[in-house]
């Protein structure tokens, strides 16, 4: 199972709206609704920002959102914080393995 | 409050065995799939293998079926990743989360994840 393509960078200016893509193909991403996108901090673990494409867990800022059309997904943040500097990853359900993370997504607050 | 504190990590000879263990608590463990994710050092993440609720059903990425075995123990809120045959390429950071949804199944995501143990396998 190839790992889900994310762009390796995303960069943004404070209070902007940046996008993060992950494109997959009709045996994941297009075929389900059970995208999930990850935040890693450095040096931290993971946190699950949003899952079943656009639900956000308790907690996390609605900035966060989330949608897909076909077989890419999106997740967007919307006015960008200082704080929202992380690693991104995508991740969803595929037919055979059952579970597949993207390349994962630099986010720079410049 | 959930927690999960993941051990057993450490230098180990290519070939050679090596047993991760989860502790949790914060959550009743037995209504909850476990899943191990591994993080290689200034890399991406990778899904590793999955367990059920009542442990009955396992699932386990390509890269490692037939060589890890993931297992629980419920009466002691744990969860294991036995790992033998260690290659170079099994080198990372070892991650234990939680099921999102109760009694989840292979579709649920992780929430949340430990701080991860480091595995290095070299000779």
């Amino acid at each position: 199972q190839s790992a889900l393509t994310q762009p390796a960078s995303v960069s943004g200016s404070p209070g902007q709206s940046i996008t993060i893509s992950c494109t997959g193909t009709n045996s994941d991403v297009g075929g389900y609704n059970y995208v999930s996108w990850y935040q890693q901090h450095p040096g931290k673990a993971p946190k699950l920002m949003i899952y079943e494409v656009s639900y956000r867990p308790s907690g996390v800022s609605n900035r966060f959102s989330g949608s897909k059309s076909g077989n890419t997904a999106s997740l967007t943040i919307s006015g960008l914080q200082t704080e929202d500097e992380a690693d991104y990853y995508c991740s969803s359900y595929t037919s055979t393995s059952p579970y597949v993370f993207g390349t994962g997504t630099k986010v720079t607050v410049v | 409050e959930v927690q999960l504190l993941e051990s057993g990590g450490g230098l180990v000879q290519p070939g050679g065995s090596l047993r991760l263990s989860c502790a949790a608590s914060g959550f009743t463990f037995s209504n909850y799939g476990m899943t191990w994710v591994r993080q290689t050092p200034g890399k991406g993440l990778a899904w590793v293998a999955t367990i059920s609720a009542s442990g009955a059903n396992t699932y386990y990425a390509d890269s490692v079926k037939g060589r890890f075995t993931i297992s629980r123990d419920n009466s002691k809120n744990t969860v294991h990743l036995q790992m033998n045959s260690l290659r170079a390429a099994d080198t990372a950071l070892y991650y234990c989360a939680k099921d999102l949804r109760l009694y989840g199944d292979p579709t649920s995501p992780f929430d949340p994840w430990g701080q991860g143990t480091l595995v290095t396998v070299s000779s």
